[in-house]
Formats: structure tokens, C-alpha cells, sequence
């Protein structure tokens, strides 16, 4: 099994500022099968990025993704208040789905 | 509009069997992987396995292997889970979640149904 590690576990920035997510795989995935969520509280997780660095439907250009092999990034811009929440990796592979652990981004 | 509305919440014993429920609608059930996605209170999300509403075809985590089960009923468009062997560790909300078959990635979820394990 994949596992994927992000990094930070907390990451403490204030609206404006620019947020960077890490998500490290044990081994190679490939970027076509790489996805990233967010997930506020009490709410389902919603899809922002897949096949590494494609925007959902209706997901803002503040957010983008990149990477490939086991190192991958998120990246938002300049965080709106909305944007902050937990945000997790997720990857397919040999009939399996793992997600990371989560990186939370929180008003500072 | 696509829609994966879920039972409520469900209170079990330790030992007990929990059967949770995802009806979809407003897009072609069997034409999309239905998986079954967890999370314990304030963790991360924890894959369980998924169905193949077309086939009934199915693939387990390795960790709930022994004691998941999907199902599915295309009359009525809808996936069912069933944990057994419940322990405390296994209160979480569970999600239905739908995926293409391109990327993979989880396009459609349910609102989640809390199971709570307690004696």
C-alpha cells in the first residue's frame, strides 16, 4: 500500500498569504491518478485538484497543483478566508485509494 | 441534480453489525464506481473499498477485508455497507463516494452517516 505523507500537519498563515502543502508517496504514483481535497467542518470533502495539477469545475485559479513521482504540492496563492480547512492528498493505485493524513490551515 | 443521500446516524453495540446506506440519483448509478470513505472524529479519511454497480464486483481494503461487505440494488440506485464485528475504533462518519474511471478521484460525495459504537 501507498502512503502519503503531508506536511505540515498545521500550517498558521493569515488571509493574503500564500500556502504551500507537501504531500511526500513511500513510492512512485502517477500524476494521473494524484487528487486533492478540502474539507471544512461538518462538510464532505470536496474535490479541488486531480491528475496532479487539474482544477475541479468551479475550483478558483488561486489554487494549483504540481509534482510528480512521490513529491507533490498545493499551492494557494493568497488564502480568502474561505479557504481555510483541512486539505488531503489522494492517490490510486493497484486497485487501491490512500489519502494523506491532512494539513490543516488555520487563521493565524 | 447529482446527488448520494445517505441514512441517518446509527447507534450500535460492540460485536454488532452496522448497515449504512447511499441512494444516488440524477446521474447513471451503474455507470461509476461507488466507495465507501471513513473518518473517526477529528482524523483523516480512511479508504474501505468500493463496488461496481454495473458488475456488483467488489474490492476491499486489505484492513476491513474480513468484515466489510458492499452491495448494491440498481432497482432502487442504491449501495449499501455492512461493517460487523463492531469495536469502539470503528465510530466515524462514513461516506459514500463516487469515482471515474479516468483519474480516480472522488468527484461525488454523500452528506455521511455517524456510526457510533457504544455499549
Amino acid at each position: 500500500e501507498i502512503v502519503l505523507t503531508q506536511s505540515p500537519g498545521t500550517l498558521s498563515l493569515s488571509p493574503g498569504e500564500r500556502a504551500t502543502l507537501s504531500c511526500r508517496a513511500s513510492q512512485s504514483v502517477s500524476s494521473s491518478f494524484l487528487a486533492w481535497y478540502q474539507q471544512k467542518p461538518g462538510q464532505a470533502p470536496r474535490l479541488l485538484i486531480y491528475g496532479a495539477s487539474s482544477r475541479a469545475t468551479g475550483i478558483p485559479d488561486r489554487f494549483s497543483g504540481s509534482g510528480s513521482g512521490t513529491d507533490f504540492t498545493l499551492t494557494i496563492t493568497r488564502l480568502e478566508p474561505e479557504d481555510f480547512a483541512v486539505y488531503y492528498c489522494q492517490q490510486y493505485g493497484k486497485s487501491s485509494w490512500t489519502f494523506g493524513q491532512g494539513t490543516k490551515v488555520e487563521i493565524k | 441534480q447529482v446527488q448520494l443521500v445517505q441514512a441517518g446516524g446509527e447507534v450500535k453495540k460492540p460485536g454488532a453489525s452496522v448497515n449504512v446506506s447511499c441512494q444516488a440519483s440524477g446521474y447513471r448509478f451503474i455507470g461509476y464506481y461507488l466507495h465507501w470513505v471513513r473518518q473517526a472524529p477529528g482524523q483523516g479519511l480512511e479508504w474501505v473499498g468500493w463496488i461496481n454497480p454495473n458488475t456488483g464486483d467488489t474490492n476491499y481494503s486489505q484492513k476491513f477485508q474480513d468484515r466489510v461487505t458492499l452491495t448494491r440494488d440498481t432497482s432502487i440506485n442504491t449501495a449499501y455497507m455492512e461493517l460487523s464485528r463492531l469495536t469502539y475504533d470503528d465510530t466515524a462518519i462514513y461516506y459514500c463516494a463516487t469515482t471515474d474511471i479516468v483519474y480516480y478521484r472522488f468527484v461525488r460525495w454523500g452528506q455521511g452517516t455517524l456510526v457510533t459504537v457504544s455499549s
